[in-house]
């Protein structure tokens, strides 16, 4: 079946750090992919998402390229923000579904 | 727009007891909802997708004679943890989604502890 595989956190930044978090997938066909956030207390919230191949998501300051080559869906920021400390999660669906798969979710913390 | 609300947000009870999870879409009908598990420091695990005025679709491995799910409106989805037990403490976050939008809304989730 599907899956989604991502970096375990917990990632520890400094403020104004650039930030990677790896996640790769398996699927028939050519899924969707998503990355969500949770915000400490809160429910997860849509953060970009790419349809196809090279497709780039892009979405407060964070992007993500759909790479069917090397089936990756990598979430980059080039300046994090104590802000944008939470859980981030990678997820896919089957094309023309909406069906989530998630990965493990990885934990971010910025410090000043 | 697309706020999902869960109620409540947190639950203890006894083991042996049951306890209801509400999940409400309170600005649009959503004709699909999704239960999710979630375990510490672990992915959301899909439980149920329900869709309205029929039953819900269980996961494998998922016992739907425990984990009741009804869906009897277009803004309304019950979780029942029946006969509870101290391994069915966990996190359990509810989505819903409406027809020709490929994207879930999420609601924050219930914590849930037996004791």
């Amino acid at each position: 079946g599907d899956s989604v595989t991502q970096m375990e956190g917990p990632v520890t930044l400094s403020e104004e750090a650039f930030l990677t978090i790896n996640c790769t997938y398996t699927a028939t066909g050519y899924p969707s992919l998503f990355w969500y956030v949770q915000y400490p207390g809160e429910g997860l919230q849509l953060l970009l998402k790419a349809t196809k191949a090279d497709d780039k998501g892009s979405n407060k300051g964070f992007e993500a390229t759909y790479r069917k080559e090397t089936t990756s869906f990598h979430l980059e920021k080039g300046s994090v923000q104590v802000s944008d400390s939470a859980v981030y999660f990678c997820a896919s669906s089957p094309k023309g579904g909406n069906k989530l798969t998630f990965g493990t979710g990885t934990q971010l913390k910025v410090e000043l | 727009g697309a706020v999902v609300s869960q109620h409540p947000s947190w639950v203890i009870c006894k083991s042996g007891t049951s306890v209801k999870i509400e999940c409400r879409s309170l600005d649009f009908q959503a004709t699909t909802m999704f239960w999710y598990r979630q375990f510490p420091k672990q992915s959301l695990m899909l439980m149920a997708t329900s869709n309205e005025g029929s039953k819900a679709t269980y996961e494998q491995g998922v016992e739907k004679d425990k984990f009741l799910i009804n869906h009897a409106s277009l803004t309304l989805s019950t979780l029942t943890v029946t006969s509870a037990h101290p391994e069915d403490s966990s996190f359990y976050i509810c989505s819903a989604s409406f027809p020709g939008i490929h994207e879930q809304y999420f609601g924050p989730g219930t914590r849930l502890t037996v004791t």
